[in-house]
Order: structure tokens, then sequence, then C-alpha cells
């Protein structure tokens, strides 16, 4: 079975500081991973993506983030965060080991994210 | 990527009566998916609905209480039958990430659903 686990809440950061909202798993084979942002009042628009490759991958708004295959974690990062990152983010897990039909994406817990100015 | 339209965006309902949402895509897909979204939960998926046959539900969740219609492939409904307060919570409809599985999901804006 898949799972994957948000530690934290919230994370609270001052604007221009670095930002990390932790992500670690748990598949049966290769995970595929995603990083997703929920604005207020909105549904879950898609960041980024690991699936194969440099271990670092970039996304939207100058988000990225690291596998990390021996801890498991696929831990979302800014350099320079803004009060407009100020969101919910959802990380998500696909296993490539299927069970059953199709293969299912599970969701941590999210994490909200206040940028303070 | 796909452009998902929900309806109704929220609702304040009252127990025992029954809502039905709707979520159109902009393209013609293959599978769509309803997720509840409770306040301070992840998202947990109800069913996924494929055009032409019907809906698979997750452990938990039954069509007497959550029908889903998927007349074509580009639109479907999902209903939230004689409801409770319980029930109140976000829903949201998805779209994407199949074949492969590599590829990410995409959602409509979510239902927001108060049950008095």
């Amino acid at each position: 079975a898949q799972s994957v686990a948000q530690p934290e809440d919230q994370v609270n950061v001052a604007e221009g500081n670095p930002l990390t909202v932790k992500c670690t798993y748990s598949v049966s084979g290769n995970p595929y991973l995603f990083w997703y942002v929920q604005y207020p009042n909105r549904g879950l628009q898609f960041l980024l993506k690991y699936i194969t490759g440099d271990n670092l991958v970039k996304g939207s708004y100058g988000f990225e983030a690291e596998f990390n295959k021996s801890q498991t974690s696929f831990h979302l990062k800014k350099p320079s965060a803004l009060v407009s990152d100020s969101a919910l983010y959802f990380c998500a897990v696909r296993d490539t080991v299927r069970s059953g039909g199709y293969q299912k994406v599970t969701f941590g817990t999210g994490t909200k994210l206040q940028v303070i100015p | 990527s796909a452009v998902i339209s929900q309806k109704p965006s929220r609702d304040i309902c009252q127990r025992g009566t029954s809502l039905t949402i709707q979520c159109q895509v902009d393209s013609q897909v293959t599978m769509m998916f309803w997720y509840r979204q409770q306040p301070g939960q992840s998202l947990t998926l109800i069913a996924t609905a494929n055009q032409g046959s019907e809906a698979t539900y997750e452990s938990g969740f039954v069509i007497d209480k959550f029908p889903i219609s998927r007349p074509n492939l580009t639109f479907s409904t999902l209903t939230v039958s004689n409801m409770s307060p319980e029930d109140s919570s976000i829903y949201l409809c998805s779209v994407g990430a199949g074949g492969a599985g590599n590829q990410p999901q995409h959602f409509g804006d979510g239902t927001r659903l108060s049950i008095l």
C-alpha cells in the first residue's frame, strides 16, 4: 500500500526567506511524486512532479523539490518566499506497482504555508 | 491542461435534501474523479467515473448515497443524497492522470457544501 505524510500542519516563514514544506512517502515500487497548491476557494493546482531522472525538479512559481530515495522524501522548496505563496500545499504519490486496475493517487493531509510580510 | 468548470461553487442545504454537483471539462477525458475534502483533512476519493459504465466507488462510499452520472466524455454529476451535517465538505471534480500514471491531475474549483 502506498502512503504519504506531511508532518507539519502549518509552516510560517518570513517574506524573502527560504521555505521548505516536508513530505515523505511509502510505496512498493518506484514513486511518481507530485506537489499541488490550493488557494482559498480554489481547487488544487499542479506545481511539479518527479517521475525519474534528476532528483531536483523545478516547477511553477519558482518552486522546486528534491527527491531523496534513501530518505523517501520529496520536500518542496523555494529560495525566497512571497506573501502570495501563502496557501495550502499537498504532496501526492502514485506507486508504479499497480494494485488492481487504475493506479490511484494518495494525497497527504496538506500543509498550510503562511508567509509573513 | 484541461479546464474544469464545477457548479455550484457553494451551497447551504437542509438536512434530508439532495444536491447534484456538475462537472464540465473542456476536452474529452476517459476518467473523471470525485473527491471529498473535509476541513483539515486530505482529499478522499469517492469514486471514479468512466463514460458508459457504472462508477467505481471507494471503500466507505456507496452509490445510494453518492450516485454519479457520466453521460459523455466531457461531463459528470455527483449527487449527495439525504444530506446530513456530516456531509458538509468540499467536493472536487478531477480529471487526468490515466494511462502510465505519470501525469498530474487537474481539478475544478470545488463545491463548498454546508448542511444545516
